[in-house]
């Protein structure tokens, strides 16, 4: 099973700051099977980016993902208040899905 | 417009059996890869099943041989059958529409609290 670990687990930041979210993974990853979610307290998951770097609809574009083999990345350029929330990067493998667990993203 | 309803939570004793609905609109579940995601209170998200749109089904270690993943086609309806339930499994469960790889699409959510 392919473990996906996020850092930092709370990232205190400002609106309008740049954030930056880690997330490794155990052992290599195909970037089409890398995707991002943002959840709010009391809401589902919503998908941001797929492949590693899409935006998935709708996605403003001061959200975007980079990054490969293990070592992914979501970056939002300039924080809006709405962008305060959880965020998961997710992957699949041998049709199986492991989440990591998770970056809180707050208001500093 | 895509809408995905859960339905079937609720307190139940440990050992116990429930079945959870996913009710869709918008798209027909059997074209689609469907999985059911949980998340038990304050933590994050765990993947228990899929459906792919060829029937094959998968499902998480933590819930092999207990858990079923099914889906009616006349009635555009996805289910999960959970038997013998641990405390464990306590988490609202998420039905969820997407390609194979990842979910566009969530529903709200029902709760299963096992309990005795």
């Amino acid at each position: 099973e392919v473990v996906l670990t996020q850092s930092p687990g709370t990232l205190s930041l400002s609106p309008g700051e740049r954030a930056t979210l880690s997330c490794r993974a155990s052992q290599s990853v195909s970037s089409s099977y890398l995707a991002w979610y943002q959840q709010k307290p009391g809401q589902a998951p919503r998908l941001l980016i797929y492949g590693a770097s899409s935006r998935a609809t709708g996605i403003p574009d001061r959200f975007s993902g980079s990054g490969s083999g293990t070592d992914f990345t979501l970056t939002i350029s300039r924080l809006e208040p709405e962008d305060f929330a959880v965020y998961y990067c997710q992957q699949y493998g041998s049709s199986q899905y492991t989440f990591g667990q998770g970056t809180k993203l707050e208001i500093k | 417009e895509v809408y995905l309803v859960e339905s079937g939570g609720g307190l139940i004793q440990p050992g116990g059996s429930l079945r959870l609905s996913c009710a869709a609109s918008g798209f027909t579940v059997s074209s689609n890869y469907m999985s059911w995601v949980r998340q038990a209170s304050g933590r994050g998200l765990e993947w228990v099943s899929v459906i792919y749109s060829g029937g094959s089904t998968y499902y998480a270690d933590s819930v092999k041989g207990r858990f079923t993943i099914s889906r009616d086609t006349s009635k555009n309806t996805l289910y999960l059958q959970m038997n013998s339930l641990k405390l464990e499994d306590t988490a609202v469960y998420y039905c969820a529409r997407g390609g194979k790889y990842n979910w566009n699409d969530w529903g709200q959510g029902t709760l299963v609290t096992v309990s005795s």
